[in-house]
Formats: structure tokens, sequence, C-alpha cells
């Protein structure tokens, strides 16, 4: 079974600042999704960024980008210029491109502070 | 174009008590995932409908289940209801094999 492990329970950044929230995960797989899912008080999941694992090249959205290492099964999320609507519980999350399931498999979450 | 809707927002219920939460995907998705999140287990997978049809599970007991119907609706039930159902479930939805899951607001169950 894959498991995706965020170690970090809590970060903070002051505003304008750059941080990076880490991720692992564990699969037999060799074609699979990654994904950062952002969570703010509202509830109200919001994808931030998706990995496609056969790609090479990383990922980017605005100021978002991530560090994928397929070999370490290492996926972490860059944001730069931190906003204080970036505050918020940021979800590593795993999906299988196998047997056509949407499931998808979350890590613990990291809530992230950012500071004027 | 209409998100994801998941009705009612909160819920309180008694121990015992059987509780049904409704999910309205948006146009055109069929598939619906939900999901159980905690503060102790994170967020956990429940189940997966895609046409009418339950194509995943996740590991709960079998007091949770749920159903979709052909309008790709999903509804998910809770029977004889514990204190440790206490969570917030929230639903998504997709196009099939889609690279992305769409989430509702969720709905805020209390068990007292």
């Amino acid at each position: 079974a894959q498991t995706v492990t965020q170690s970090q329970p809590e970060m903070s950044v002051q505003e304008a600042e750059t941080v990076t929230l880490s991720c692992t995960y564990d699969t037999s797989e060799s074609d699979y999704y990654l994904f950062w899912y952002k969570q703010p008080p509202s509830r109200q999941m919001i994808l931030v960024i998706r990995q496609e694992a056969y790609k090479q090249q990383n990922a980017t959205e605005n100021r978002f980008s991530v560090n994928f290492q397929k070999a370490a099964k290492s996926f972490s999320l860059k944001i730069s210029d931190s906003q204080l609507g970036d505050a918020a519980m940021y979800f590593c999350a795993y999906r299988t491109t196998q047997g056509g399931s949407e499931k998808l498999v979350f890590g613990k979450g990291m809530k992230l502070t950012v500071n004027p | 174009k209409a998100g994801v809707t998941q009705t009612p927002r909160y819920l309180i219920k008694t121990r015992g008590q059987q509780v049904t939460l409704s999910c309205s995907p948006i146009s055109g998705h069929r598939s619906v995932s939900w999901y159980q999140q905690t503060p102790g287990q994170g967020l956990q997978f429940l189940f997966e409908y895609f046409s009418e049809t339950q194509r995943n599970k996740g590991n709960f007991p079998g007091r949770f289940s749920g159903r979709q119907f052909s309008n790709s609706r999903s509804e998910m039930n809770v029977s004889t209801l514990e204190l440790g159902d206490s969570a917030l479930y929230l639903c998504a939805s997709s196009l099939d094999r889609a690279t992305e899951a769409f989430f509702g607001q969720g709905t805020r169950l209390t068990v007292v």
C-alpha cells in the first residue's frame, strides 16, 4: 500500500519570503500522480499543484513549484513570495494511475503560518 | 460552473442514530469519492463511486455505506453512530481518469 509522510506538522514564514514544505512517499508503482492541496479555514481543499511521475520536469504554478525526486520518493513544495493568504493546512497526496481509481492517499498535513 | 456541493454543512447527532450526507458533484463529473478527516487520523479514504458502482473502498466498518444515483449525486450513510465518527466528511468529484479532484466544503458531523 502507498503511504505519504509529512514530517513537519507546522511551519511559519515571513510575508514575502520563501518556504519549502517537505513530503516523502512510498510506492512500488512506477507511474502515479502527486499533488499538493491547500485547506484554508473555510475547509475546502484546493489543488495547489500536481506532478505526473513520468514527467521529469518539475511542475510550476506561479509562486508555487515542486522539487520532485523520483528515486528518493520526495516531493517538496516551494512557496515563493509568501502571502498572508497562503496561511493554511497543506496536504501532500498520492494517486495511482492503475485500475481507474480516483482514490487519494494523503499525508497528515502541515500547518503553515504566514507572519506579516 | 457550480462546484461540489455538500449538504448539510453541519450536523449534530446522538450516539446510536444514523445519518445521511449528500454530495452533488460538478456537472459532468461521474466519479465521487468520500473522505473522513479527523485531527488524529487525518484524511482517510472512505469509498469511491463511478457511474453508480462502488469502484474502491477504504478500511472502514460496514456501518459506513454509500451510493450514487444516475445523476451522479452521491450519499453516504453512517448507521449506529459512535462518538469516534465525529469528523469532517469531504466529498470530491472528478472526471474519470482525470488528474484533478475537486472538493466540496465538507459536512461537519458531531456525535454526542
